[in-house]
């Protein structure tokens, strides 16, 4: 059981490269989110999917996009990356369906990305 | 819309003395509150979480927080810190998507 994982932990890319973060989460979960985190700034919400083939906008989703075409996949594309974008992106899922506002998140160990 | 403020980007204690690090919420709605710990280079992970069950909620690592709607606050504590609760922490809040505080980083000296 290896919870949540991401691939890849590090990626330097160049201003305008795109580029696919890969979430995986092998505890049957239908929610998965996509976080960004900044010195000071805490985590803040990108996107997140509620169920297979269903996505919906966070706090910050300008320029990512994400795709959730299995329910244990939830990826996150850079389609022009920015230097404002460089940041630690972590993935993370939670428990069973219906709204559970109480619902622990289980988080991956992140994603190193800079942007030159 | 809801919020968490953390009091304190950086908190020091002495090994073996008190925690405190605090944390203020803002809901218009009854919140679910939660504390979350990250270690270096790892994600969070859950101490313990508020859902209105009872006012004092214990988590792991011997961290308990208290829920105080008169003060909206939600503060974490342990009673003797030790080296291995080094680390960052995270207040939030859910009344939909989760909202996290900007965290405080526990330093522990010996």
């Amino acid at each position: 059981n290896a919870g949540v994982t991401q691939t890849p932990k590090f990626r330097v890319l160049k201003t305008g490269q795109s580029m696919t973060l890969l979430c995986a989460q092998d505890m049957n979960h239908e929610y998965m989110y996509w976080y960004r985190q900044d010195p000071g700034m805490g985590l803040r919400l990108i996107h997140y999917s509620v169920g297979e083939g269903t996505t919906a906008k966070g706090e910050v989703p300008d320029g990512y996009n994400v795709s959730r075409l299995k329910k244990q996949n939830f990826l996150l594309g850079l389609e022009s990356a920015a230097p404002s974008q460089t940041s630690v992106y972590f993935c993370a899922s939670s428990s069973p369906p219906g709204l559970a506002l109480d619902a622990e998140q289980f988080f991956g160990p992140g994603t190193r990305l800079t942007v030159l | 819309a809801q919020s968490v403020t953390q009091l304190g980007s950086h908190v020091s204690v002495s090994e073996g003395a008190l925690v405190l690090l605090r944390c203020n919420y803002s809901s218009s709605v009854p919140p679910y509150l939660f504390w979350y710990v990250q270690y270096p280079n790892q994600g969070l992970q859950l101490l313990l979480k508020y859902t209105s069950a009872a006012t004092l909620v214990k988590g792991i690592n011997g961290f308990e927080a208290e829920f105080k709607k008169s003060e909206t606050s939600f503060h974490l504590t342990k009673p003797s810190a030790h080296m291995s609760d080094a680390a960052e922490y995270f207040c939030a809040v859910s009344v939909g998507d989760m909202r996290f505080g900007a965290g405080t980083r526990l330093t522990v000296k010996p």
